[in-house]
């Protein structure tokens, strides 16, 4: 699997963007990006998922590098709501339903 | 449309019992896998079943078991329970296709193994 490097935790002010990056060297040519957030307690709850263009939802816009090896989710106006734990994730090919997390980005939005 | 519903919510079992946890998808969803969080250990995934066949499987003891329903509703159990199973266990569904799609999680059960 195509492991991947998040900081540990970021801060954000209210009403600001927030840029979480992460890190995915080792991805494949078939491999998406998948974003997924997880508020405390609660089960995670998908943002968005890419393979090599931009893309961008009510949520959030994901910028995936033209390598592939890294990409940044973005939220273009941070709320308080928005603080959780941030986990980026590369999928594995024709393995079902498997997602793969690793220590995520606890992201803290801050008045 | 109804989200991934989990029962029961909290449950508190000693050492040495077997628990017993459901999961009922998103309607029309045929995939459900689930997770068990740790602190120590974060997001760890079990299993995975689609038309009640276990399609994937995680690195956990055989003490960890699963079922799908014809009606796409999974358990899980737990058998001879031990203190380190203290866990938030997590199902998530989705449509059931061979590569990774979008999952919805439902809210979880808390496990505390005394």
């Amino acid at each position: 699997d195509a492991k991947t490097t998040q900081p540990p935790s970021m801060d954000c002010a209210e009403g600001r963007a927030a840029n979480l990056p992460c890190n995915h060297s080792t991805i494949s040519g078939n491999e998406y990006v998948y974003w997924y957030r997880q508020i405390h307690s609660q089960g995670p709850q998908y943002i968005i998922h890419g393979l090599k263009n931009n893309e961008t939802n009510e949520m959030a816009s994901l910028i995936i590098t033209e390598d592939r090896k890294s990409s940044t989710l973005i939220l273009p106006h941070a709320t308080l709501r928005d603080t959780a734990v941030y986990y980026c994730i590369v999928s594995r090919p024709n393995a079902g339903n498997m997602l793969t997390f690793g220590g995520g980005t606890r992201l803290m939005v801050k008045p | 449309k109804a989200g991934v519903t989990q029962t029961p919510r909290y449950l508190i079992k000693t050492r040495g019992q077997q628990v017993t946890l459901s999961c009922s998808p998103i309607s029309g969803h045929r995939s459900v896998s689930w997770y068990q969080q740790t602190p120590g250990q974060g997001l760890q995934f079990l299993f995975e079943y689609f038309s009640e066949t276990q399609r994937n499987k995680g690195n956990f003891p055989g003490r960890f078991s699963g079922r799908q329903f014809s009606n796409s509703r999974s358990e899980m159990n737990v058998s001879t329970l031990e203190l380190g199973d203290s866990a938030l266990y997590l199902c998530a569904s989705s449509f059931g296709g061979s590569t990774l799609e979008t999952q919805y999680f439902g809210p979880g059960t808390r496990l505390l193994v005394l």
